[in-house]
């Protein structure tokens, strides 16, 4: 089955930073790869999803890339904000989807 | 406004006790997912449902019991079989066409053993 490494599991970055948090994956039939943001005593929320035919998306601050070839794709937070803070988790999706750990990322004011 | 409503938020259960948690959708999503989420890991799948009258295991099915006799409900038992049910557990749905694909989740039930 999908096995997916997610790294770091913290990051702590300061106001106004970028943030880059990376993931790799296994089963190279995966063809969809979402990101999900879980803020304290919340379930997650899908912020942005790429499919395997395209190699980068962008939705305002946040963007993610994917290498099919090397297997990752990693999420990148431009301009960071408070808000920001959250736990982020990858999924690889071949049959079902697979999760990655979760990155905590705390934005210093 | 439309969503993913669980319940209870928190919930204790006693040795040798079921207790079940609710799930209810008004999204109209025709699949249903139950997630369990431990400190410092990833989501693991508990069950699923795709379509009303049907579910199927997913990797950690030991110990938990499901039921999808409405499309808007899902509710899991977590039975006295389940020896360590400490943990944060997510109910999501997806709409039919996108299985496991743009899940919307609810706010999660945090279970405790006494």
């Amino acid at each position: 089955g999908e096995n997916v490494e997610q790294h770091p599991s913290t990051l702590s970055v300061q106001e106004g930073d970028s943030a880059v948090i990376k993931c790799t994956y296994s089963d190279s039939a995966s063809n969809y790869f979402p990101w999900y943001k879980q803020e304290l005593g919340k379930g997650p929320q899908l912020i942005i999803d790429i499919r395997s035919n395209v190699g980068e998306k962008k939705d305002q601050r946040i963007a993610v890339t994917l290498n099919k070839t090397a297997k990752h794709f990693s999420l990148h937070i431009t301009e960071t904000q408070p808000e920001d803070s959250a736990v982020y988790f990858c999924a690889a999706n071949d049959y079902k989807l697979s999760f990655g750990a979760g990155t905590t990322v705390t934005v210093r004011a | 406004d439309g969503g993913i409503t669980q319940s209870p938020k928190y919930l204790f259960r006693k040795e040798g006790q079921n207790v079940t948690l609710s799930c209810e959708q008004n999204l109209n999503h025709d699949a249903m997912y139950w997630y369990r989420q431990d400190p410092g890991q990833g989501l693991r799948l508990i069950y699923y449902s795709q379509i009303v009258n049907d579910f199927q295991k997913g990797d950690i099915a030991e110990g938990y019991s499901v039921s999808r006799e409405k499309k808007e409900s899902f509710p899991l038992t977590v039975t006295s079989a389940q020896k360590n049910p400490t943990a944060f557990y997510l109910c999501a749905s997806s709409s039919a066409g996108n299985t496991n694909e743009k899940l919307f989740f609810g706010s999660g039930t945090q279970l405790s053993v006494l």
